[in-house]
């Protein structure tokens, strides 16, 4: 069964510190991958994805993430973040083909302050 | 453009009542429907999907039911809360079969407190 291992689960930064979120998952077959951020009192919404290609993804806000195969990773990085980067991070997978059947790891809850 | 809703946003209601909470989208036609629960550390745990009306998938045995009686429209039900029922419920959707690429919209949740 697929699943997902996020390790951070609690990080707490100070602004302009560089960001990394680790992601892994397991996973035999071709797979898609997520990042999903939820800020506080919003919902859930896509940061960014991997479909295939480029190994290296840019997302929104300054966001980006590497899919390294050989590591079943997928790590979200952000080299300066910001107090309004304050928000839960989920990271998932699917089998491609697998009609949207995510499967999402524990999140991470991001602190920025100020 | 594509929307979703579900409510109610809050509700509180005491063990062994019935639940009914309801989600639709607007803007598209034949999307792929599903339920998840969000708990604190535990991430997002899907319940249920849907390809189609009347066709459901449960993914963990639970004390929940969901439905499609309409293309658009996704219901997530129970006979009898238990305390255990108590969380965040989140209804999304995403593309369809042939034009799916895995990726969800979520809508804004219903935070159920069973007491």
């Amino acid at each position: 069964a697929q699943s997902v291992s996020q390790h951070n689960h609690h990080v707490i930064l100070s602004e302009a510190a560089s960001l990394e979120l680790g992601c892994n998952y397991s996973y035999g077959g071709t797979v898609n991958l997520f990042w999903y951020v939820q800020y506080p009192g919003q919902h859930l919404q896509l940061l960014l994805k991997y479909f295939s290609g480029d190994p290296l993804v840019k997302g929104i806000k300054g966001f980006e993430a590497e899919f390294i195969k050989s590591k079943f990773s997928f790590n979200l990085r952000k080299p300066s973040v910001q107090w309004s980067d304050t928000a839960e991070y989920f990271c998932a997978v699917n089998a491609q083909g697998n009609t949207g059947k995510l499967i999402f790891g524990q999140g991470t809850t991001l602190q920025v302050k100020p | 453009s594509q929307t979703i809703h579900q409510w109610p946003a809050t509700l509180v209601q005491p063990v062994g009542s019935p639940l009914s909470l309801e989600c639709t989208v607007e803007g598209t036609s034949n999307p792929n429907l599903y339920w998840y629960r969000q708990a604190a550390g535990r991430g997002l745990q899907l319940l249920f999907y849907s390809v189609g009306i009347g066709q459901i998938s449960s993914e963990v045995p639970q004390n929940l039911s969901a439905s499609r009686p309409q293309d658009r429209q996704f219901i997530l039900s129970s006979k009898k809360l238990l305390l255990s029922d108590s969380g965040f419920y989140l209804c999304a959707w995403s593309w369809g079969l042939t034009e799916s690429t895995g990726e969800l919209f979520f809508g804004e949740g219903s935070r159920l407190t069973v007491l």
